[in-house]
């Protein structure tokens, strides 16, 4: 099974702050990643897919990097409603696998 | 507008049984991949299994393999997971998604509670 290493596993950070979350695969995927928002009670929401490509709706202060096993979220400036937790998902290989999450909180 | 809409979750006794149900509608669902993945209390996504578009190709994490079967009627726009022989560690949120270059659409989720 591909290990998605996803770090850090919790933020503090403040509005307008500039925000990086990473995924490491266990081995090389290409570009066959997503990027995915959560937020309490509610179901994930894709923010990214093909590892840089932006979901259709989604604001552009977010973005994606990345290529093999190194993968970047980038959120340019933090709003009010960007406090939730982030998931990578490989699907280069069954079983797809989340990384573990990152919970972006208020500081 | 595409939806996905989950049903049948439940409170089951361990070795139990339950049918979950994904209707779909706003798009043509016979023209895509299929997945289920679930989220336990509190802790993050994991992956369960995947159909293909016709139903003749699925998928499955080990933790479910034998246990649980995914399906789906083109005809009624529905996708289904079989769950037997459940356990403690298969509590969890349930949801249904939409394969386009891997995991986009998320239903709303059901939740299933194995309890004795």
């Amino acid at each position: 099974d591909i290990q998605m290493t996803q770090s850090p596993s919790s933020l503090s950070a403040s509005v307008g702050d500039r925000v990086t979350i990473t995924c490491r695969a266990s081995q090389g995927i290409r570009n066959d990643l997503g990027w995915y928002q959560q937020k309490p009670g509610k179901a994930p929401k894709r923010l990214i897919y093909a590892a840089s490509s932006l979901q259709s709706g989604v604001p552009s202060r977010f973005s994606g990097s990345g290529s093999g096993t190194e993968f970047t979220l980038t959120i340019s400036s933090l709003q009010p409603e960007d406090f939730a937790t982030y998931y990578c998902l490989q699907h280069n290989n069954y079983p797809r696998t989340f990384g573990q999450g990152t919970k972006v909180e208020i500081k | 507008e595409v939806q996905l809409v989950e049903s049948g979750g439940d409170l089951v006794q361990p070795g139990g049984s339950l049918r979950l149900s994904c209707a779909a509608s706003g798009f043509t669902f016979s023209y895509y991949w299929m997945h289920w993945v679930r989220q336990a209390p509190g802790k993050g996504l994991v992956w369960v299994s995947r159909i293909n578009t016709d139903g003749s190709s699925t998928k499955y994490a080990d933790s479910v393999e034998g246990r649980f079967t995914i399906s789906r009627d083109n005809a009624k726009n529905t996708l289904y997971l079989q769950m037997n022989s459940l356990r403690d560690e298969d509590t969890a949120v349930y949801y249904c998604v939409r394969d386009v270059s891997g995991l986009e659409y998320w239903g709303q989720g059901t939740l299933v509670t194995v309890s004795s």
